[in-house]
């Protein structure tokens, strides 16, 4: 099956820096991609949807100035978490829904576990 | 998308079938349903999906009701490594780029 990639897949970084994550398909293409966030026992929860060549679309509640999303090419996302407290630290995940038709499951990344400290 | 409601937790002996059941009583004709687990710590895995009739792949079985407002997964021989978060998810799926939405699942517990 298709396989997305997290990089990196933990980090720890002090509050008030900034943290990028990245996505990548690694044998397919994805003009979209979706991030999520997962704290402890609890479901994950859709932050934003990637698009490629263009803005990214955040759900309600999520600040898009805090959580910055570039869908550079057709297999790589980042997730920039901006000036980073330490109720940010979570479980980020992303996924893509491969562009070829007629696939309509989605692959997710292994996520990134991140420490605010 | 249409509502799930799922069991937050179930027990499976090692080697039995687990039955998995979901609710999406609300459901319109045009939605399917997709089931997806995680296993601790890492990122949800696609199991299996369907529209009305019953499906069947690798890892499991979707039997979904003829009235389409309930559905079952079974895992028929469930192993310890199938201990997981089991996500029922119904969404329409024609359109690229549809975003999951996620519910708080069944803990799977599968015991030897």
């Amino acid at each position: 099956g298709a396989v997305v990639s997290q990089h990196p897949s933990w980090v720890i970084c002090k509050s008030g820096t900034s943290v990028k994550i990245e996505c990548r398909s690694l044998d397919f293409q994805a003009t979209t991609m979706f991030w999520y966030r997962q704290f402890p026992k609890q479901s994950l929860m859709l932050m934003a949807t990637s698009n490629e060549g263009s803005k990214a679309t955040y759900e309600q509640g999520v600040e898009k100035d805090k959580f910055l999303i570039n869908h550079a090419s057709l297999t790589l996302s980042t997730l920039t978490v901006t000036s980073a407290h330490p109720e940010d630290s979570s479980f980020y995940i992303c996924s893509a829904p491969p562009v070829d038709s007629g696939i309509y499951e989605q692959y997710f990344g292994p996520g990134t576990r991140l420490t605010v400290t | 998308d249409a509502k799930t409601t799922q069991p937050p937790s179930m027990d499976c002996a090692e080697g039995r079938a687990a039955n998995l059941p979901c609710n999406h009583s609300t459901i319109s004709g045009n939605e399917y349903v997709y089931w997806y687990r995680q296993i601790h710590s890492q990122g949800p895995q696609y199991i299996i999906h369907g529209l009305k009739n019953n499906e069947t792949n690798e890892m499991a079985s979707l039997i979904i009701t003829e009235d389409r407002k309930s559905s079952t997964l079974i895992l028929p021989h469930a192993t310890l490594r199938d201990t997981a978060v089991y996500y029922c998810i119904v969404r329409v799926a024609a359109e690229y780029g549809n975003k999951l939405v996620f519910g708080a699942g069944t803990i799977l517990r599968v015991k030897s």
